[in-house]
């Protein structure tokens, strides 16, 4: 079945600097992938998404890019904020389903 | 346009009682899947409806079941508890199933098993 690894496992950045996680997925089939924020005690957000024939997507301080020979997309959040402190997953859609990656834990310090 | 609602948020339960969470999606989305999130399996995929039929099923054992009505509305129904049943439970809605339609999630319902 699918796999995705995700890394860092925790990422912490001073505000103003960037901030980058990857992702890495096995199933070729794969041809979504979307990126969730999660905040204490809440459900996870859909911040962008990107499929699989669109090689980069950009939506004000955050941006997706996809390299599907490499099988691997990464989320970049440039001039971070302490309100982006969260917990960020990647996820995969294979054969209808969303395969979730670990997380990252992203720590903005003011 | 109001959000996934799931009811209800919190829920403590005994080694052996049975549950039933219930999933609310948004207005006009016809598909909702389920997840378990844990610290230690993290998010994890148990089913998806559409249409009041199931259409996918994730690696969990029968004892978690679910079912959609007519409406869209979902519920999902775990019986005889076991401790490792505690998790957060997510439900997410999509206008549509299969290609790539976002998904939405609610906050989840909290269960604690004893």
């Amino acid at each position: 079945g699918e796999n995705v690894e995700q890394h860092p496992s925790t990422l912490s950045v001073q505000e103003g600097d960037s901030a980058v996680i990857k992702c890495t997925y096995s199933d070729s089939a794969s041809n979504y992938f979307p990126w969730y924020k999660q905040e204490l005690g809440k459900g996870p957000q859909l911040i962008i998404d990107i499929r699989s024939n669109v090689g980069e997507k950009k939506d004000q301080r955050i941006a997706v890019t996809l390299n599907k020979t490499a099988k691997h997309f990464s989320l970049h959040i440039t001039e971070t904020q302490p309100e982006d402190s969260a917990v960020y997953f990647c996820a995969a859609r294979w054969t209808d389903k969303l395969i979730f990656g670990t997380g990252t834990r992203l720590q903005v310090f003011p | 346009k109001a959000g996934v609602t799931q009811t209800p948020r919190y829920l403590i339960k005994t080694r052996g009682q049975q549950v039933t969470l219930s999933c609310s999606p948004i207005s006009g989305h016809r598909s909702v899947s389920w997840y378990q999130q844990t610290p230690g399996q993290g998010l994890q995929f148990l089913f998806e409806y559409f249409s009041e039929t199931q259409r996918n099923k994730g690696n969990f054992p029968g004892r978690f079941s679910g079912r959609q009505f007519s409406n869209s509305r979902s519920e999902m129904n775990v019986s005889t508890l076991e401790l490792g049943d505690s998790a957060l439970y997510l439900c997410a809605s999509s206008l549509r199933t299969g290609r790539s339609y976002e998904q939405y999630f609610g906050p989840g319902t909290r269960l604690t098993v004893t």
